[in-house]
């Protein structure tokens, strides 16, 4: 079975401070990676995705992430955060046919002014 | 396009009586999922559903079940409702089966009293 492990429950950061948020897989086939994003009394949005090729990919809003396969890692990134990125972030993994995502627990992040 | 749509957003039950969640797609989306989000648990896939057959199914018990209809709408019931069932149920939209874009709605917040 797969899992997900997103190392901090919580980040605390200053705005305009860089963030980086952890996430590890355990998969021994390809998978397929994303990054969601879950405002207050909100569903969940689609932030970037790792479905192959380039090992970087980035959101419109200024998100990072990389998938490094042989640390089975995906870790998003942001240079300078907004308050307005105060919310928590999901990593999840997708794996053989169908819909089915398997989720980390998620981590808060607090920006601070 | 109008994005991933739940009924209702917000319900209060009693333990004891049953509850159904509807869920319209993404137009052209043919596969619908279900999960559920509670603070102790995360997110954990309920079933999912492609051209109105059940594809897969999480480890919940035989109370919560789905179905979807030949619009690709999908609604899932719980029966028999217990306080711990209380929870925001996610529906989630995608074109095919093939797990590359995953779609989320709001949710819709049950609480079971």
């Amino acid at each position: 079975a797969q899992s997900v492990t997103q190392l901090d429950s919580q980040v605390p950061v200053f705005e305009e401070a860089p963030v980086e948020l952890r996430c590890n897989y355990s998969s021994s086939v390809s998978v397929y990676l994303f990054w969601y994003v879950q405002y207050p009394n909100q569903g969940l949005q689609l932030l970037l995705k790792y479905l192959s090729g380039s090992t970087l990919v980035e959101s419109i809003n200024g998100f990072e992430a990389e998938f490094n396969k042989s640390q089975t890692s995906f870790h998003l990134r942001k240079p300078s955060v907004h308050i307005s990125d105060t919310a928590e972030y999901f990593c999840a993994v997708h794996k053989a046919a169908g819909n089915k995502l398997t989720f980390g627990g998620g981590t808060r992040v607090l920006v601070k002014p | 396009k109008a994005g991933v749509t739940q009924t209702p957003r917000y319900l209060i039950k009693t333990r004891g009586q049953q509850v159904t969640l509807s869920c319209s797609p993404i137009s052209g989306h043919r596969s619908v999922s279900w999960y559920q989000q509670t603070p102790g648990q995360g997110l954990q896939f309920l079933f999912e559903y492609f051209s109105e057959t059940q594809r897969n199914k999480g480890n919940f018990p035989g109370r919560f079940s789905g179905r979807q209809f030949s619009n690709s709408r999908s609604e899932m019931n719980v029966s028999t409702l217990e306080l711990g069932d209380s929870a925001l149920y996610l529906c989630a939209s995608s074109l095919d089966y093939s797990g590359n874009t995953i779609y989320f709605g709001e949710g819709s917040w049950l609480t079971v009293v």
